[in-house]
């Protein structure tokens, strides 16, 4: 069974441009979450997508957005890119609505320059 | 909303010592406790989970006990070999939103040769 894919490993952007995280989940998981991870520190929730739908958001400001598609796959955009956004993004995706184990993918490293 | 608190922040044990890392929640309905291993440069990783119908859970040299009366869970480990060495990570569900998890800050265990 494939895990949790991410794409890219790496990004590098400068100041105000935008970013664009991919992830695919476990083939059958329908939920999808996205963490913020600064060096060092623990997990920041950002958002929680379940069959298509935004279920949750953490306390990000707007240009923090995503969407999840049809196959469950989900995109995290980043605009308006400051230096603080410098981190390892990482995406999780469960089986079942809320409450289970979550799978993580390797991460995107995102910096910002 | 649920509250997990994680304690300590760091922890360094000698090889062969037990480690014991504690998490607090807030919200008397959770009912799903995971803890996850982060290597260095890599995923968060499920090791063990427990559920709110059992007090203790063992797999090797890893166990996880619940206290639903005071709501707290531990992380025990014992015979600690340096490749225990990782951030550990707890987690639980929020049932009042939609049991959306949430992490605990995250422990450093350091195990000394």
């Amino acid at each position: 069974e494939a895990g949790v894919t991410q794409s890219p490993t790496h990004l590098i952007k400068t100041r105000g441009q935008q970013a664009t995280l991919r992830c695919s989940p476990i083939s059958g998981h329908t939920s999808v979450y996205w963490y913020q991870q600064a060096l060092g520190l623990g997990l920041q929730f950002l958002l929680w997508y379940d069959e298509g739908e935004e279920r949750n958001r953490g306390n990000f400001p707007p240009r923090f957005s995503g969407r999840q598609f049809p196959n469950y796959s989900s995109e995290l955009n980043v605009n308006a890119l400051e230096l603080e956004d410098s981190a390892l993004y990482l995406c999780a995706s469960s089986p079942l609505w809320g409450g289970e184990t979550q799978y993580f993918g390797p991460g995107t490293r995102l910096l910002v320059l | 909303g649920e509250n997990v608190e994680q304690h300590p922040s760091t922890l360094s044990v000698q090889e062969g010592d037990s480690a014991v890392i504690k998490c607090t929640y807030s919200d008397s309905a959770s009912n799903y406790f995971p803890w996850y291993k982060q290597e260095l440069g890599k995923r968060p990783q499920l090791i063990i989970d427990i559920r709110s119908n059992v007090g203790e859970k063992k797999d090797q040299r890893i166990a996880v006990t619940l206290n639903k009366t005071a709501k707290h869970f531990s992380l025990h480990i014992t015979e600690t070999q340096p490749e225990d060495s990782a951030v550990y990570f707890c987690a639980a569900p929020e049932p009042s939103n939609n049991n959306d998890m949430r992490f605990g800050a995250g422990t450093r265990l350091t195990v000394k040769p």
